[in-house]
């Protein structure tokens, strides 16, 4: 059980195409899943938690009109990338946070993204 | 302060050896902690979730947690090759309207044939 996708697992753009990436709880519901961003070598960033039914919270310094976030169910969320630069090339992981005490995040295998 | 804390490593141990894996985080509030592998290149995965102070154990892997410290661990017993990734700790902290879940940097782990 607590399993989560991610599609796709890679993707490879051109600078200023918009980029989606989809985060699905496979056997349980998530009313919370998140966005973090991963650079080589370095720890994981959140950069934002998604609310199945209300607006995204974005981490200080994302920029919300950037980084897209709809969580149109309690199996899914999308994190689109607006006007992809090459500087937004990473590792993108959503997680779902399996609601009751545990309170356990499961990550997405994750999505690495190359933008030329 | 950070709000959770990790040496960032590299801990390099021998195989078969106890690997230990230390973190500690600054909010007294904290309830649910949790340790996360991590391999080059991919996402990361859950490993233990502890709540309560004491040990937890599960097959080779023990967590160990001390609220009054503000301090959880990780003890890998007969460490393997395979054991060799970043481990990362995991508290959930109070936020407003609920909580969220702080993430430490990490700990690199090398586990030597």
């Amino acid at each position: 059980g607590a399993v989560v996708s991610q599609h796709p697992s890679w993707v490879i753009c051109k600078s200023g195409t918009s980029v989606k990436i989809e985060c699905r709880s496979l056997d349980f519901q998530a009313t919370t899943m998140f966005w973090y961003r991963q650079f080589p070598k370095q720890s994981l960033m959140l950069m934002a938690t998604s609310n199945e039914g209300s607006k995204a919270t974005y981490e200080q310094g994302v920029e919300k009109d950037k980084f897209l976030i709809n969580h149109a169910s309690l199996t899914l969320s999308t994190l689109t990338v607006t006007s992809a630069h090459p500087e937004d090339s990473s590792f993108y992981i959503c997680s779902a946070r399996r609601t009751g005490r545990s309170n356990e995040q499961f990550f997405g295998p994750g999505t690495r993204l190359t933008v030329l | 302060q950070k709000e959770v804390e990790q040496n960032s490593g590299p801990l390099s141990v021998p195989e078969g050896a106890i690997a230990s894996l230390n973190c500690t985080y600054s909010d007294r509030g904290s309830q649910s902690f949790f340790w996360y592998r991590q391999y080059s290149g991919k996402s990361p995965e859950l490993i233990m979730s502890i709540y309560s102070n004491g040990d937890k154990e599960d097959g080779r892997f023990t967590a160990q947690l001390n609220k009054a410290s503000q301090y959880v661990s990780l003890l890998i017993r007969d460490s393997q090759p395979s054991d060799s990734a970043t481990y990362l700790c995991a508290v959930n902290i109070s936020n407003t309207g609920g909580f969220k879940t702080i993430f430490g940097a990490g700990t690199r782990l090398f586990v030597k044939a």
